[in-house]
């Protein structure tokens, strides 16, 4: 079956721009994550959403980060004004929440570069 | 409060060599613990989870309560083990996951 998927690939923007990532989770996942993953880095959480409950956005870096997550699957981060320093590897994860064993299926995620 | 900590950024071993990933959790309940494995220009996957007590590509990992750790541990590395590998404890109270921040694990010809 489709795993977890997210578009662009790659996205190159410049300094200032704003920019939407996007992440299609497994069909049925209830709960969706988005990380980021520096050159080098570990595992950066940024925001998480599990079914109709109030997003966890304690990792957002600053205020030029958003998400949404429509109709409890498809989801999309933004970021506004970019900066060099947002310049990373973004991952988003799914899982389910019930029927009880339960696995995170990451996405292959989306390079952004900024310039 | 850090849920998960993995202490190595870097593990470097010879071929041959046993090697050990240490992860530690803060959890008061019952721990639902995973590692994850993320090789060179290939997503995140699952490796092992604790609860199926299996050994893939030669990996275990035992959880000890006691000392609220889970390390990955295989007794002879290979080159192709070489990847970023990250515990991750499933909160079960809060349906939520979280990861260490990894440990890259480069094994030496």
């Amino acid at each position: 079956g489709a795993g977890v998927s997210q578009s662009p690939s790659n996205k190159v923007t410049e300094k200032g721009k704003d920019v939407e990532l996007r992440c299609d989770p497994i069909s049925g996942h209830t709960a969706l994550y988005w990380y980021r993953q520096s050159l080098g880095q570990g595992l950066e959480f940024l925001i998480y959403f599990q079914g109709n409950s109030a997003p966890d956005k304690s990792g957002l870096p600053s205020d030029r980060f958003s998400a949404e997550r429509t109709g409890g699957s498809v989801s999309t981060l933004t970021i506004q004004r970019t900066q060099q320093e947002d310049s990373a590897v973004y991952l988003c994860a799914s899982n389910p929440t019930s029927g009880g064993f339960y696995e995170q299926y990451f996405g292959p995620g989306t390079r952004l570069t900024v310039t | 409060a850090q849920r998960v900590t993995q202490p190595e950024k870097l593990l470097s071993v010879f071929k041959g060599a046993p090697v050990e990933l240490k992860c530690n959790y803060s959890y008061s309940g019952s721990p639902e613990l995973f590692w994850y494995v993320q090789y060179s220009r290939q997503r995140l996957q699952l490796l092992l989870r604790h609860i199926s007590r299996e050994s893939i590509k030669g990996f275990t990992a035992d959880l000890n309560k006691g000392e609220t750790s889970f390390h990955l541990k295989k007794p002879f590395a290979q080159e192709e083990d070489s990847a970023m590998y990250y515990c991750a404890l499933y909160f079960r109270d809060f349906n939520k996951f979280y990861f260490g921040s990894g440990t890259k694990l480069n094994v030496k010809p």
